[in-house]
């Protein structure tokens, strides 16, 4: 079966711009969460979506949101852009959250911001 | 909150030599364990899990990895090393039980691999 779709590879960007990421997950998954992944910082948890709803958030600022739609596929969004927010952000998906099966990975978006 | 610890930002080994590359969480109630490879510019790739059951599992591309409760560990193994196997390897953890999707994971050990 496919699996996590994130759309699109590579993207540039200048600062104080707004960009949107999005993410299709595994069918049938209903669980989708997003990283930031940055040399610095590593493996940085952004937040969780299920059923619509967001369940968990990591501690980033406001101009990081997110939504999820009925059926399933995720967006992420950045408004008005930094330079630290040059990162490779990634999406997740699992059938639950907490599924013990654990979470399957897409191949991110590598965002480059000017 | 959890936390992951990986012993070594870098590891070199000679192809054919033992791969060892070691995690420790803190936390009181044993998590969900996971083990990630990454290789340049791609995402995340699941290596093995261990939920409940044997401690020792087996994962894809010859790696094992085992848990030990006590020590609150669990070593990424691979008895010979394969050029292929160069990347980054991420240790991650989740709560046992909990309706949060979340994973943990550690600041990741690159592994280089020498002919």
């Amino acid at each position: 079966k496919a699996g996590v779709t994130q759309t699109p590879r590579y993207l540039i960007k200048t600062r104080g711009q707004q960009v949107t990421l999005s993410c299709s997950p595994i069918s049938g998954h209903r669980s989708v969460s997003w990283y930031q992944q940055t040399p610095g910082q590593g493996l940085q948890f952004l937040f969780e979506y299920f059923s619509e709803t967001q369940r968990n958030k990591g501690n980033f600022p406001g101009r990081f949101s997110g939504r999820q739609f009925s059926n399933s596929r995720s967006e992420m969004n950045v408004s008005t852009l930094e330079l630290g927010d040059s990162a490779l952000y990634l999406c997740a998906s699992s059938a639950g959250p907490g599924d013990r099966d654990g979470y399957t990975f897409g191949s991110g978006t590598r965002l480059t911001v000017v | 909150a959890q936390s992951v610890t990986q012993l070594g930002s870098h590891v070199s080994v000679s192809e054919g030599a033992l791969v060892l590359l070691r995690c420790n969480y803190s936390s009181s109630v044993p998590p969900y364990l996971f083990w990630y490879v990454q290789y340049p510019n791609q995402g995340l790739q699941l290596l093995l899990k261990y939920t409940t059951g044997a401690t020792l599992v087996k994962g894809i591309n010859g790696f094992e990895a085992e848990f030990k409760k006590s020590e609150t560990s669990f070593h990424l193994t691979k008895p010979s090393a394969h050029m292929s196997d160069a990347a980054e390897y991420f240790c991650a953890v989740s709560v046992r039980g909990s309706t949060l999707g979340r994973l943990y994971f550690g600041r990741g050990t690159q592994l280089t691999v020498w002919p």
